[in-house]
């Protein structure tokens, strides 16, 4: 089983739609949780952490399930500019200091 | 503003080659790392190192090594090039206090033929 595991896509949807993408971890001693933007042929860029109690960022909102261990991530009102491959990336600290990405999924946003 | 740039954003090199791939970053950071990225198996770490002349491997080092003589710059060399190793590489730093974003380089597509 992978450590971080994410549907790999692709989603295909209208402008305008609500998409939400979800994430499972395995490790529980998880410490620190974030997503993470990639467009294509570019490099990944922090889009934003994850908290426990849940955080937005304009149209973006970012959960945390710890108990279920996933994260997930929705996205309002998609705009084209929203089409690209979303990171999953998990850090822990057991027996070291680690960070996991997962494959990434990917989003089409079409007119 | 952090940049991390990367020597060449492609390479072409034959089978048997030595490869450097070099990476340089800007903020004073700590730590830095090397991964590849492969279609279906995002990020894999290959080494990383939290200070100058330190280097521990990561996931996949098998066929890498790395060099790190100053705090800015982090190489990954390629003793003997194989075309299992055609891929993207990806440089990252990031702050040692921090343990939150990595910034990452534009990354080098490397093909060996």
């Amino acid at each position: 089983r992978k450590e971080v595991e994410q549907d790999p896509g692709p989603f295909n949807v209208p402008e305008g739609a609500t998409v939400a993408f979800n994430c499972t971890y395995s490790n529980s001693a998880s410490q620190s949780f974030f997503w993470y933007r990639q467009d294509c042929r570019k490099e990944p860029k922090l889009l934003m952490s994850v908290y426990s109690s849940g955080n937005e960022d304009g149209r973006f909102t970012a959960q945390l399930n710890r108990a279920s261990q996933y994260i997930s991530l929705l996205i309002r009102d998609s705009k084209l500019s929203d089409s690209a491959t979303y990171l999953c990336v998990v850090n822990t600290n057991t027996g070291g200091f680690k960070t996991i990405f997962g494959a990434g999924t990917r989003l089409f946003v079409k007119a | 503003d952090v940049k991390v740039t990367q020597s060449s954003r492609y390479l072409v090199k034959r089978t048997g080659e030595k490869v450097f791939l070099e990476c340089v970053q800007d903020m004073d950071h700590e730590n830095m790392f090397w991964y590849r990225q492969d279609p279906g198996l995002g990020l894999r770490l290959i080494y990383f190192s939290y200070d100058v002349k330190m280097k521990e491997k990561g996931d996949i080092p098998e066929g890498y090594s790395v060099s790190r003589e100053k705090k800015e710059r982090f190489s990954l060399i390629l003793e003997s090039a194989s075309t299992n190793q055609t891929s993207m590489y990806l440089c990252a730093s990031r702050s040692g206090t921090s343990p939150s974003e990595q910034y990452f380089g534009p990354g080098t597509r490397l093909t060996v033929t």
